[in-house]
Order: structure tokens, then sequence, then C-alpha cells
């Protein structure tokens, strides 16, 4: 296992247009986080599960973001109808329960 | 006030100097962990810790539990060392991390 992967690593669209993201944990990881950076800042929390469950959302998930961990194992984050500032860096990471987080490379979303 | 502040923002050192990082936070914590992160995003996990003191290489993280307050060490900085690095709290087994801005450090040769 190489660690955590993250899809696409790069993603430029139109305001308006839907876009969505995957990451695949490492295998035996339950936990899988979602986090949101923007240029300057350190990452934001936005979501995270524990195998399928989605336990807490942040309040910066709006209702155009939805994260789906189907059999808990990858996940995707889908943005609806994506405005400029949504652009970021959005990085996922996972974990066993209470243990160190391993992260994605991250994927930069450019909103035009 | 965020909940975890770090300190200093940049830091321009010549190779082989002694770096700190400090990083005070205002919550009940489980955890802190210590980050790096090169250009291109990619973040690496350097430390978890709850109490005391670990050392990995050149690297040494302590945490003072009861004045909120943790610091990161490089000894012998080289220019690889050269990345942001991030302090990060756990609150309180909650394990979503809340992140310091990062520490910008730059070593010259």
């Amino acid at each position: 296992d190489t660690g955590v992967s993250q899809d696409p690593r790069h993603k430029i669209t139109k305001r308006g247009q839907n876009v969505t993201f995957r990451c695949d944990p490492i295998s035996e990881h339950n936990r899988l986080y979602w986090y949101r950076q923007t240029l300057g800042q350190g990452p934001e929390f936005l979501t995270y599960f524990q195998n399928e469950a989605q336990l807490e959302k942040s309040r910066l998930l709006s209702d155009r973001f939805s994260a789906e961990r189907p059999k808990g194992s990858f996940s995707t984050l889908e943005i609806q109808r994506t405005e400029q500032g949504d652009s970021a860096m959005y990085l996922c990471a996972s974990s066993l329960v209470a243990d160190t987080q391993y992260f994605g490379p991250g994927t930069r979303l450019t909103v035009l | 006030k965020n909940e975890v502040e770090q300190s200093p923002q940049n830091l321009t050192a010549q190779e082989g100097e002694f770096i700190t990082i400090n990083c005070s936070y205002s919550v009940g914590i489980s955890a802190l962990h210590w980050l790096q992160q090169h250009p291109g995003g990619g973040i690496v996990s350097l430390f978890m810790l709850s109490s005391g003191k670990k050392k990995h290489g050149r690297l040494i993280a302590t945490i003072n539990i009861q004045e909120k307050h943790s610091s990161l060490h490089i000894t012998a900085s080289h220019p690889r060392d050269s990345a942001v690095y991030i302090c990060a709290v756990d609150n309180f087994g909650n394990e979503k991390l809340t992140f310091g801005t990062g520490t910008r450090l730059t070593i010259i040769p």
C-alpha cells in the first residue's frame, strides 16, 4: 500500500459546474477525513467518516457539498454549482481510530 | 482569536542553525500534531503527542499540557527542511483536527 491517493490532482472548472473528487485511503484505515485549505491558511475540517458512517460535518460544508463513503473504503466529495470561493486545495486523510492521520496529495480546485 | 496560534509566521535561518517553532492553543485537547507541508501541497505527519517529548532524527517536539504550549525544534537545520510547519490539535476525542496557519521555514545554504 502506497498511502492515501486522491484523484484528480488538479481540476479547473467554470462557475456553476459540478465537480467530484475521489479519495482512496490506506486500506485498513477506518477513519477518513476531508479538509479544505486556501492559500496561506492552514487546512479547515469539512467532514469525516468512520467506516461508511458520516460522523460530523462542518458548518463550512454548505448544502452544495456532499460526501459519501459507500462501502467504507474510498470516498467522494461532490460540489454542486461551484462558486469562485470554492477554489482551494481539498485534502483527504485517513487513520485508525485515535491514531496519526495520513494525508493524501490533495486536489487543487480552480473555479473560473 | 484562533484556537491554535503559531509563531513565528515566517522564519529564515542559515544552514546549521537550531530552529524553534512555537504553538499555543486555547482548547482542551487529547493530542497535538506537528505536520510538514512542502510546496505543491503534500502534508506529512511528523509527530503526534499528548505529553512530554518525542524525537525523530533531527526533529524534537515537546508539549506542556498545563501551559497549552508545544514547540518543534530542528537541530542542524538543512535547506531540505525548508517547508511550512503546521501545528494541529485534536479536541478531546473529537479527532477532527484544528490547524494553525503554519510557519514558513526557509533555510539558506
